[in-house]
């Protein structure tokens, strides 16, 4: 089982839906947990970023861990064609506060059609 | 401010033959790192550097060779190219204090072909 389980898509929805992306993952020793978004031929984004189990808002996104279950989620409210990339969830553990080894899923293609 | 730069974008190598990617970060970062990404695997950490003078091998360090003489460069070294190395480099730098969060930068990517 690798560490870190992401579905990769393809995703596809209209403009306005509300997108669920999500990961899971086995290591217990992790404890930042990270969204990145990454466009065609581009490097990889900070999206989002929360530190343990709870909600983070930012805007028309959410990011949500549920530590319990090894679960975390990036829901995006009012989907707009501009939000079309590659969605990476990353993680690392708290190593001395160094937390500059990220492990990541393998990306969920997202397509938000006009 | 330019951030994570990295040079060259693309490069097609014959096998057996040795190359070196460029990574240059301007924010003072004192960690880097080197990943590579290809498709179904998402992004593999290959080298890491907590400072100059410190580096360290991350999960897929086979084929590569890294130094960090200076805080701004971490150049990736291809000593003998082969065609498992075709793949997308992504350099990237962060602060070391989680007060500034867990903010890695990216560079743009460098697109290897090895023919």
């Amino acid at each position: 089982q690798k560490e870190v389980e992401q579905d990769p898509g393809p995703l596809s929805v209209p403009e306005g839906a509300i997108v669920s992306l999500n990961c899971t993952y086995s290591n217990s020793a992790f404890q930042y947990f990270m969204w990145y978004r990454q466009y065609s031929r581009k490097g990889p984004e900070l999206l989002m970023y929360t530190y343990s189990s709870g909600n983070k808002e930012d805007g028309r996104f959410t990011a949500q861990v549920d530590k319990s279950s090894k679960y975390i989620s990036l829901f995006i409210r009012d989907s707009q064609p501009s939000d079309s990339a590659t969605y990476l969830c990353a993680m690392s553990v708290n190593s001395g506060g160094s937390n500059y080894k990220l492990t990541f899923g393998k990306g969920t293609l997202l397509t938000v059609n006009p | 401010n330019a951030g994570v730069t990295q040079t060259p974008k693309f490069q097609v190598l014959k096998t057996g033959q040795s190359m070196t990617l460029q990574c240059a970060q301007d924010m003072n970062h004192e960690y880097m790192s080197w990943y590579r990404q290809d498709p179904g695997m998402g992004l593999r950490l290959i080298h890491y550097s907590v400072g100059a003078g410190i580096t360290d091998q991350g999960e897929v360090p086979n084929g590569y060779n890294v130094s960090r003489s200076t805080t701004e460069d971490f150049p990736l070294r291809l000593l003998s190219a082969a065609p498992s190395q075709t793949s997308v480099y992504f350099c990237a730098s962060s602060y070391s204090r989680t007060g500034k969060g867990n903010t890695i930068y990216f560079g743009e990517g460098s697109w290897l072909t090895v023919v």
